[in-house]
C-alpha cells in the first residue's frame, strides 16, 4: 500500500519556468512533510518542509502547497534553473514520536530544466 | 555540519553471501535508518533505530537485520544476499526522538549488487 502518490513522475520544463510536483497522502496519522532533493551520486537532502498548521511555506524559491481537507501538498520551484534538475521526493511521517519513525517517501520526480 | 559516512561506495557480492554494511554519523544523533532506493521505488524504508540495541521494523525487513551497539554506528545486515537485494542502499539519521519533526541527513549510498 503506497501511503505518499506523488506525480509526475518525469518533468522537463524551460529555465525561468514554474515547475510542480504533487503528492497525496492517505494516513491522517501524518503531520510533517519534508521535501527530499537528490542529485546524481549523492544522498537526497532536506529542500524545505511544512507542518499541517499552515498552508504554504516559501523558502527563497521553493514553496510548498498544503492542503489538509484534501490531503495533498505540492511543490513550486519559481524561476527555474538548469541547477536545479534533479530529483524531488516528498515524504511524510507522524511528528509526535520526534523523527524517530521512518520517512514514507513518495516515488520521486526526475526534474529537467532546459537552458 | 552532519556527516553520515556509509563504509563502501560500490560492492559486488554473490547470492548467499553474509553482507555487511556500515553507517557511521559523527554528530551524536539519536535516530538512524537504513533504506533501499530502487528506480521508480523510491527510497523505502528497512529498518530504523533510536537508541543503542533498539531497533525497529520499517516497510520492508524482511532478509535484512541490523545492529546498533554503538550511538553513532548503525550495520545492515544481509544473512544470505539474494538477486532482489541488488539495490541503492541509504542510510541516514536525525537529532533527536523528542523534538517534532527532525531533518534526516544521508550518506550517500552504498550500490550494492548481487550476482
Amino acid at each position: 500500500q503506497q501511503q505518499v502518490k506523488q506525480s509526475p513522475q518525469s518533468l522537463i520544463v524551460q529555465k525561468g519556468g514554474i515547475p510542480i510536483i504533487n503528492c497525496a497522502y492517505e494516513n491522517t496519522a501524518f503531520d510533517y512533510f519534508p521535501w527530499y532533493q537528490q542529485f546524481p551520486g549523492k544522498g537526497p537532502a532536506l529542500l524545505i518542509a511544512i507542518r499541517p498548521d499552515v498552508s504554504e511555506k516559501k523558502e527563497g524559491r521553493f514553496t510548498i502547497s498544503f492542503n489538509k481537507s484534501a490531503k495533498q501538498f505540492s511543490l513550486h520551484i519559481m524561476d527555474s534553473q538548469p541547477g536545479d534538475s534533479a530529483t524531488y521526493f516528498c515524504a511524510a511521517t507522524p511528528a509526535e514520536r520526534g523523527g524517530a519513525d521512518g520517512l514514507t517517501f513518495g516515488k520521486g520526480t526526475h526534474l529537467i530544466i532546459q537552458p | 555540519d552532519v556527516k553520515v559516512t556509509q563504509s563502501s561506495r560500490y560492492l559486488v557480492k554473490r547470492t548467499g553471501e553474509k553482507v555487511f554494511l556500515e553507517c557511521v554519523q559523527d554528530m551524536d544523533h539519536e535516530n538512524m535508518f537504513w533504506y533501499r532506493q530502487d528506480p521508480g521505488l523510491g527510497l523505502r524504508l528497512i529498518y530504523f533505530s533510536y537508541d543503542v540495541k533498539m531497533k525497529e521494523k520499517g516497510d520492508i525487513p524482511e532478509g535484512y537485520s541490523v545492529s546498533r551497539e554503538k550511538k553513532e554506528r548503525f550495520s545492515l545486515i544481509l544473512e544470505s544476499a539474494s538477486t532482489n537485494q541488488t539495490s541503492m542502499y541509504l542510510c541516514a539519521s536525525s537529532r533527536s526522538r523528542t523534538g517534532r519533526g527532525e531533518t534526516q541527513y544521508f550518506g550517500p549510498g552504498t550500490r550494492l549488487l548481487v550476482l
